[in-house]
């Protein structure tokens, strides 16, 4: 299995500011998503991301609040832009294995006020 | 499309077993998955059924019937650290996992 660093692990931002998070894999993978999950509540897709290209949104998330860079096979990045307390969530960073199984990072909670 | 139902919570003692059912409907279905998530922590892959039939792994095991859209995860001699939740996700080749709502599993002494 893939190992999968986040940063920052936490963050509390103040309402209007943007945060990017970080996404390291210690190898190569194709595939690589972006994951949120409010307390209380199961996984959601935001977006798969794309080496070299425009990633791909899931409804309701749009590029615009959430842009997404992925410049190599072991890195991605997720900026929450704008962000108002319904942001306040953990983001979660994925990456596909041999079998379709997928790995996740251990995530970054943030918190607007 | 993809629909996955699971139980919203349960309930077990420790040193029982617990069997947590799913029901998926989806096109081109590549593959059943379990995983858990305890509170705070980032959800770890338990198992990956693709064939009909059981798959055991220790105390944990899961089972795929994959014309009855149907699968269940099967915790033996429950210990008061299996408390999480538990997701159901399928997947439909190259392309991420969509998750059950997960069921949140507490054990008590």
């Amino acid at each position: 299995s893939a190992v999968i660093s986040q940063k920052p692990s936490r963050d509390i931002c103040q309402r209007g500011t943007s945060l990017t998070i970080q996404c390291q894999v210690d190898s190569q993978v194709t595939m690589m998503f972006w994951y949120r999950q409010q307390p209380g509540q199961s996984l959601t897709l935001i977006a798969t991301a794309n080496q070299g290209s425009e990633a791909t949104y899931e409804s309701g998330f749009v590029i615009d609040k959430f842009p997404i860079s992925r410049p190599n096979l072991t890195f991605s990045t997720l900026t929450v832009s704008n962000m108002s307390p319904e942001d306040s969530s953990i983001y979660l960073c994925s990456v596909q294995g041999a079998q379709y199984e997928q790995y996740f990072g251990p995530g970054t909670r943030l918190t607007v006020t | 499309g993809q629909n996955i139902d699971q139980p919203t919570e349960m309930t077990a003692t420790e040193g029982a077993i617990v069997q947590i059912n799913c029901t998926y409907q989806t096109s081109g279905f590549n593959g059943l998955f379990w995983y858990q998530q305890h509170a705070g922590e980032a959800p770890t892959f338990l198992s990956y059924n693709v064939l009909d039939g059981l798959e055991e792994k220790g105390r944990f095991s899961s089972f795929l019937s994959r014309s009855k859209g149907y699968s269940y995860l099967l915790l033996k001699e429950l210990q008061m650290k299996d408390s999480a939740s538990y997701l159901c996700a399928d997947n439909s080749g190259n392309t991420p996992l969509v998750f059950g709502k997960g069921t949140r599993l507490s054990v008590i002494a």
